[in-house]
């Protein structure tokens, strides 16, 4: 399997614009993570999804974020607008049956809003 | 609620002796719990797991914890440390009996391998 797959890996953004990151998780896997990862508040919990319905989001900093699961296989997390504190490592985890409670990450996505 | 506690936020060793780092948790229930490791610019890799089978628990790289119901730790070890293994450690808690699948993450310790 690919792994938990993300996109872009790196972005740098001015501030104010909208910023889209991707996510495709491990196939079959019916839960989905995004996590947000700094130096000072470490790595936090954004939102999760299990069958493609939010379960917990709040996590979510504030209004400009907002996180979509349109199917199975596809998810994305939207900072509009963007702003320099939300300069971070962002990660996308899945899980599911049969992993023995593992969640697998993605290799990150790291956002510079200048 | 559960929680992590990574006593230390540096370590250094010289490479061919021991690793210890220290991890005490909190959880209302039959925690799992788990160590990730993450190199400079990279991923999360899953080292080990402790899902209530075996409380000595073997990992990937020679890693191993044992997980003390009784000092609620869950420390991670490795007999002789190699520069490979310098990178950001990350204690994990999941509370595997209350449904909600999300992991909550300890502030991490950096290993540092001396030469």
């Amino acid at each position: 399997d690919a792994g938990v797959i993300q996109s872009p890996r790196h972005e740098v953004t001015e501030m104010g614009q909208e910023v889209t990151l991707r996510c495709k998780p491990i196939s079959g896997h019916d839960y989905l993570f995004w996590y947000r990862q700094t130096m000072m508040r470490g790595l936090e919990l954004l939102i999760y999804f299990n069958n493609n319905v939010p379960i917990d989001d709040s996590g979510m900093p504030e209004d400009r974020f907002s996180a979509k699961m349109p199917n199975a296989s596809f998810s994305t997390l939207k900072i509009q607008p963007s702003e320099p504190r939300d300069s971070a490592v962002y990660f996308c985890a899945s899980y599911g049956q049969g992993t023995g409670n593992t969640i697998y990450f993605g290799e990150g996505s790291w956002l510079t809003v200048v | 609620a559960q929680s992590v506690t990574q006593l230390d936020s540096h370590v250094s060793v010289s490479e061919g002796t021991p690793v210890l780092l220290r991890c005490n948790y909190s959880s209302s229930y039959s925690p799992s719990l788990f160590w990730y490791v993450q190199h400079p610019n990279k991923g999360l890799q899953l080292l080990l797991k402790y899902t209530s089978a075996a409380t000595l628990v073997k990992g990937i790289n020679g890693f191993e914890a044992e997980f003390k119901k009784s000092e609620t730790s869950f420390h991670l070890t490795k007999p002789s440390a190699h520069m490979s293994d310098a990178a950001e450690y990350f204690c994990v808690v999941s509370d595997q009996n209350t449904g909600r699948r999300a992991l909550t993450f300890g502030s991490g310790t950096r290993l540092q391998v001396q030469p």
